[in-house]
């Protein structure tokens, strides 16, 4: 089935600095990812859409800034969390539609600490 | 706007035993579908089930079966002969048919007893 691989499964960062979380979709081509932020015990709350060749769209009061997405192939979403603070530590998860899978295909997650 | 509302943070079932987990919806949507998802430990989300709005017969797969009752706004995940491997958090979520984002219920945290 349809799979799409993110990395790294888990990061530990100094605050102040920059951490890139990549999914990559493999044996399809993903023209959209979600990204998603979920704190602990938590729901998933969407942070943004990424759209392959064009600007991501952001959900209401997630910072442009601060989360920069870029979908620079039909196959590679990444995100940058800039400028990291100890509030940005979460679980990251992102999700592709396949025209196969009815209930979309997630990645593994990313769990950011920052210190 | 789209609602997903589960109202059970936590419940216990016995191993072998049936549990129904509940979910209710709010959309002005005439066509969607309600899915259910599964989230281990280790984070990764896991689809169990799905049901369309207008699908007449409840949707099952394997041990799950979606108890859809759309007059109630109602899409309840019945697990049957709970295993020990069951212990998870469970979410319930919905989507617009043809739409593209997802919503997601805050999730109901199983854990089946020994």
């Amino acid at each position: 089935g349809a799979v799409v691989s993110q990395h790294p499964s888990r990061v530990i960062c100094k605050s102040g600095t920059s951490v890139k979380i990549e999914c990559r979709s493999l044996d399809f081509q993903a023209t959209t990812m979600f990204w998603y932020r979920q704190f602990p015990k938590q729901s998933l709350m969407l942070m943004a859409t990424s759209n392959e060749g064009s600007k991501a769209t952001y959900e209401q009061g997630v910072e442009k800034d601060k989360f920069l997405i870029n979908h620079a192939s039909l196959t590679l979403s990444t995100l940058t969390v800039t400028s990291a603070h100890p509030e940005d530590s979460s679980f990251y998860i992102c999700s592709a539609p396949d025209r196969g899978v009815v209930g979309y295909t997630f990645g593994s997650g990313t769990r950011l600490t920052v210190v | 706007a789209q609602k997903i509302t589960q109202t059970q943070p936590g419940m216990f079932v016995q191993e072998k035993e049936a549990v129904t987990l509940d979910c209710t919806y709010d959309t002005s949507d005439q066509s969607y579908g309600l899915f259910w998802y599964k989230q281990p430990s280790s984070g990764e989300m896991i689809f169990l089930i799905y049901q369309g709005s207008y699908d007449e017969q409840n949707a099952t797969e394997g041990r799950y079966s979606l108890n859809f009752q759309k007059a109630r706004k109602s899409a309840n995940l019945v697990i049957s002969a709970s295993q020990l491997g069951d212990s998870a958090m469970y979410f319930c979520a919905m989507r617009a048919t043809g739409g593209f984002k997802t919503i997601f219920g805050a999730g109901t945290r199983l854990f089946v007893k020994a």
